[in-house]
């Protein structure tokens, strides 16, 4: 099953922030988050582990709360190229292979 | 150069008839990932194949078949059972034994069945 992704689309000028929350009803051994502008591969941002462990891009931060099966992306100070389709991706905690996705969330920074 | 190539970019099909995807890694990666991109759906995963001469079904995998005789290469048939084929196809790949990597794309097919 999908995780799910809120909100489905944001607006911003910018300059201003932004949290785009993922969601799943299983639980989780790591959560990735990706952009992908229109037309192109996604393109990685982050992996959030079990235990706190963050590996990826060092101006996006996240969170993820493993009892609620939860995480948060935080874009702050947004510029014109955060513009783009952010998803976030989970296994599951059998530790498999298998790599599923949420629904994505369309971020379009405006001048 | 190390990467995931998927061809063709744009594939025009009539309805009925079958159509091959191609992807090809040289990134040394255990696992294959095929996804389905539609508008406000995100990326609905097809198939996935964790070694050679083996895959799993994912979400939506009616009217799709699959094949892994190579390790890196990942073919993905679209068959004439899919009711609704046109469709942006994204194949990736990652590491199999450290599962804390990322996931690596190609740049993905368009299909448009007519």
């Amino acid at each position: 099953q999908q995780p799910v992704q809120s909100p489905q689309a944001v607006i911003l000028r910018e300059g201003e922030d932004a949290v785009i929350n993922c969601s799943s009803s299983k639980a989780l051994y790591s959560v990735h988050w990706y952009r992908q502008k229109h037309g192109e591969a996604p393109v990685f941002l982050m992996i959030l582990l079990k235990g706190g462990e963050q590996k990826g891009h060092d101006k996006i931060s996240a969170s993820f709360n493993e009892k609620k099966q939860q995480s948060s992306l935080y874009l702050t100070a947004s510029q014109l190229s955060y513009s783009g389709t952010y998803f976030c991706g989970t296994r599951g905690s059998g530790n498999t292979g298998k790599l599923i996705f949420g629904q994505g969330t369309t971020l379009q920074v405006k001048p | 150069d190390g990467g995931i190539t998927q061809s063709p970019k744009y594939l025009f099909r009539k309805e009925g008839q079958n159509v091959t995807l191609s992807c090809e890694q040289n990134l040394n990666h255990d696992a294959m990932y095929w996804y389905r991109q539609d508008p406000g759906q995100g990326l609905r995963l097809i198939y996935y194949s964790q070694i050679v001469n083996d895959f799993q079904k994912g979400d939506i995998a009616e009217g799709y078949s699959v094949s892994r005789e190579k390790k890196e290469s990942f073919p993905l048939t679209v068959t004439s059972a899919q009711k609704n084929p046109t469709a942006f196809y994204l194949c990736a790949s990652s590491i199999l034994i450290d599962l804390n990597t990322e996931a690596f794309f190609g740049q993905g097919t368009r299909l448009t069945v007519v």
